[in-house]
């Protein structure tokens, strides 16, 4: 069975300053891999993606995450956080062999100081 | 492209009534649509994967008779709260798949359903 494991529950991180959330997965194969980010009462928007190819994917809003198939993580970054960022941002796991389902990770809250 | 809208966005109701939501793929044809769960402050569990012209497949622990999953057509599922109660106030999400892209969901914005 797929899962996702964010161990950060919540991150406080300052204006300006570098962001890393962490995501972790298990699966058998290699799975499709997705970034996503809630604002309070939205829905999802999506950050990016990994199906295949290049590991170290770019995404919108000066994000960028690298598959590690060896460590099983798909890391997300941003290198200079903006207050807008506050958000709760999300991991997730899909295959085509499960049917393109997705399991989603607990999420990470971030929280930007002025 | 690739936009999901969700009706109604909140709704309230009392006790023991039933409510529907709506899932529309609005610029695309979606052969599987998806329908979420989230419990404040959690994350979003799956509830049912829909596809058009077929039943629904329910995950584990989600009574198909209360949450009725209707997917009639290549742009519309449903979702009904039957006998709604207060343990069923959540905020729903639903996703689709379009049919020329397969493998990727597209998220609408979420109805938040609070039951009196």
């Amino acid at each position: 069975a797929q899962s996702v494991t964010q161990p950060d529950i919540h991150i406080t991180v300052s204006e300006g300053a570098s962001l890393e959330l962490r995501c972790n997965y298990s699966y058998g194969a290699t799975p499709y891999l997705f970034w996503y980010v809630q604002s309070p009462g939205q829905g999802l928007q999506l950050l990016l993606k990994y199906f295949s190819g290049d590991t170290l994917v770019q995404g919108i809003k000066g994000f960028e995450a690298e598959f590690k198939r060896s460590q099983s993580s798909f890391n997300l970054r941003k290198p200079s956080v903006h207050w807008s960022d506050a958000a709760e941002y999300f991991c997730a796991v899909g295959a085509k062999a499960a049917g393109n389902k997705l399991t989603f990770g607990g999420g990470t809250r971030v929280l930007v100081k002025p | 492209g690739a936009v999901v809208s969700q009706h109604p966005s909140w709704v309230i109701c009392k006790s023991g009534t039933s409510v529907k939501i709506e899932c529309r793929s609005l610029d695309f044809q979606a052969t599987t649509m998806f329908w979420y769960r989230q419990f404040p402050k959690q994350s979003l569990m799956l509830m049912a994967t829909s596809n058009e012209g077929s039943k629904a497949t329910y995950e584990q622990g989600v009574e198909k008779d209360k949450f009725l999953i209707n997917h009639a057509s290549l742009t519309l599922s449903t979702l009904t709260v039957t006998s709604a109660h207060p343990e069923d106030s959540s905020f729903y999400i639903c996703s689709a798949i379009p049919a020329r892209i397969g493998n990727e969901q597209f998220f609408g914005p979420g109805t938040r359903l609070t039951v009196l």
